[in-house]
């Protein structure tokens, strides 16, 4: 099974550019969300949709902006890149937000210079 | 404010040595427990999780970890390192009545031989 499939797993954007991180899942989970990792900062939430349909915003959502495509797909996009979004983004998903576990993609390194 | 604490952000151990990795929380509520871990280049996986019932819960590759409500901790054990038990290990707790789950800053487990 593939699980939750990521692309790209790399990128270097200039600052202002604009580009879209993809996100599918094979599990049939309702629950899909996006983190970004930085060092000593854990895992931080970016958005969420909890079920096809819907999207809410989480811990930190100021630059970003999403699109729950169908059941499977989430996807990421920075419309204008700034350096401070230099991180590891990882999407996952879950049966349901309510405690379920997550499951997690491989991630995707971004680097805005 | 709810918070995940893990005191240790680096933890070295020789193989076959004892490891317990920390994990605090900060509320008493009613709560979900977990524990990932990130290999290099890899995302999250669950290596166990406390939803309900008996307080010591075993996961995967002989980890285990302790439900220990009083003093609201979810410390992870395992009795003997190995090599390839080198990874980042993360908390994430979730709170029902806020509907959110925290993850903790992560713990970096060095095994020497």
């Amino acid at each position: 099974n593939a699980g939750v499939t990521q692309t790209p797993k790399f990128q270097v954007l200039k600052t202002g550019q604009s580009m879209t991180l993809q996100c599918a899942q094979d599990m049939n989970h309702n629950s899909m969300y996006w983190y970004r990792q930085d060092p000593g900062m854990g895992l931080r939430l970016i958005y969420y949709s909890a079920s096809e349909g819907t999207t809410d915003k989480g811990e930190v959502p100021n630059g970003y902006n999403v699109s729950r495509l169908n059941k499977r797909e989430f996807s990421l996009r920075l419309e204008s890149a700034a350096p401070s979004q230099t991180s590891v983004y990882f999407c996952a998903s879950s049966v349901r937000t309510e405690g379920s576990p997550l499951h997690f993609g491989n991630g995707t390194r971004l680097t805005v210079t | 404010a709810q918070s995940v604490t893990q005191l240790d952000s680096q933890v070295p151990v020789f193989e076959e040595a004892p490891v317990e990795l920390r994990c605090n929380y900060s509320s008493s509520v009613s709560v979900y427990l977990f524990w990932y871990v990130q290999y290099p280049n890899q995302g999250l996986q669950l290596l166990l999780k406390y939803l309900s019932g008996s307080t010591l819960v075993k996961g995967i590759n002989g980890f285990e970890a302790e439900f220990n409500k009083s003093q609201t901790s979810f410390h992870l054990r395992k009795p003997s390192v190995h090599i390839s038990d080198t990874a980042e290990y993360f908390c994430a707790v979730f709170y029902y009545n806020t509907d959110k789950l925290i993850f903790g800053t992560g713990t970096r487990l060095q095994v020497f031989p």
